[in-house]
């Protein structure tokens, strides 16, 4: 259990509406992460931190941002909701290297949060 | 630009018989790492196992085994005597390793491969 938390578990919002998610962690890691999962598509990074106030986009972070002021909190906000992303989103953590390639097996795996369903009608 | 490639959307196969799943992956990096994780009916994501492309070893853990073959850069993952517990939609990954050495940033996954054990 890597102590990740998502809130809410299910959202159903209208089309316009902001909508945010938030990921918490109790573990202080350094990185944390949010993806989309979608049929056909497997799993895909929106954006990512590598610390308090350090994020940058992933492969579909359009309509999507984050904001990370604490180490444990990671929130993932939809400034205006649309039927696009209706998704299961997923918020993941994982620790950093401090040094050298090659990492040891339980550093540098990024473990998942339950998951959020977020349907946009 | 990383691809994974699970070519097998779907997989049914009676409980007890071996089952294989595909992975095969595509880099311009020498070093990055591998990973597999399995989502069951239940929806969550359990990481499963981790490789890097220093070691070409393969691994064995209980039922599970993973071969990883650099030359057809494939990862492939084998169920021995599948069990109904064993059913789950299961997904390949593959990142970089920063030159830096601070850790991977994005995982790139596959589409997945849906397992279905029949009883």
């Amino acid at each position: 259990d890597a102590g990740i938390t998502q809130s809410p578990r299910h959202k159903v919002t209208e089309t316009g509406t902001p909508v945010t998610l938030r990921c918490h962690q109790t573990e202080n890691h350094r990185y944390m992460y949010w993806y989309r999962q979608d049929p056909g598509h497997g799993l895909r990074l929106i954006h990512y931190s590598y610390g308090v106030k350090d994020t940058d986009k992933g492969e579909v972070s359009d309509g999507y941002s984050v904001s990370r002021s604490k180490t444990e909190d990671f929130l993932l906000t939809l400034e205006s909701a649309t039927s696009s992303q209706t998704s299961v989103y997923f918020c993941a953590i994982s620790e950093s290297l401090t040094g050298g390639l090659v990492a040891s097996k339980s550093t540098d795996t990024q473990y998942f949060g339950p998951g959020t369903r977020l349907t946009v009608l | 630009a990383q691809k994974v490639t699970q070519a097998q959307t779907e997989i049914s196969v009676v409980e007890k018989e071996d089952v294989t799943l595909d992975c095969v992956y595509e880099t311009r990096d020498t070093t990055y790492y591998l990973f597999w994780y399995k989502q069951p009916p239940s929806g969550e994501l359990v990481f499963l196992i981790r490789r890097n492309s220093f070691d070409e070893q393969n691994e064995i853990s209980g039922r599970y085994s993973w071969n990883f073959q650099k030359s057809t850069s494939s990862f492939n993952f084998t169920i021995t005597a599948s069990q109904v517990v064993d059913s789950a939609v299961y997904f390949c990954a593959l990142s970089e390793a920063k030159r830096s050495g601070f850790g991977n940033e994005k995982l790139t996954f596959g589409t997945g491969t849906r397992l279905t054990i029949i009883p």
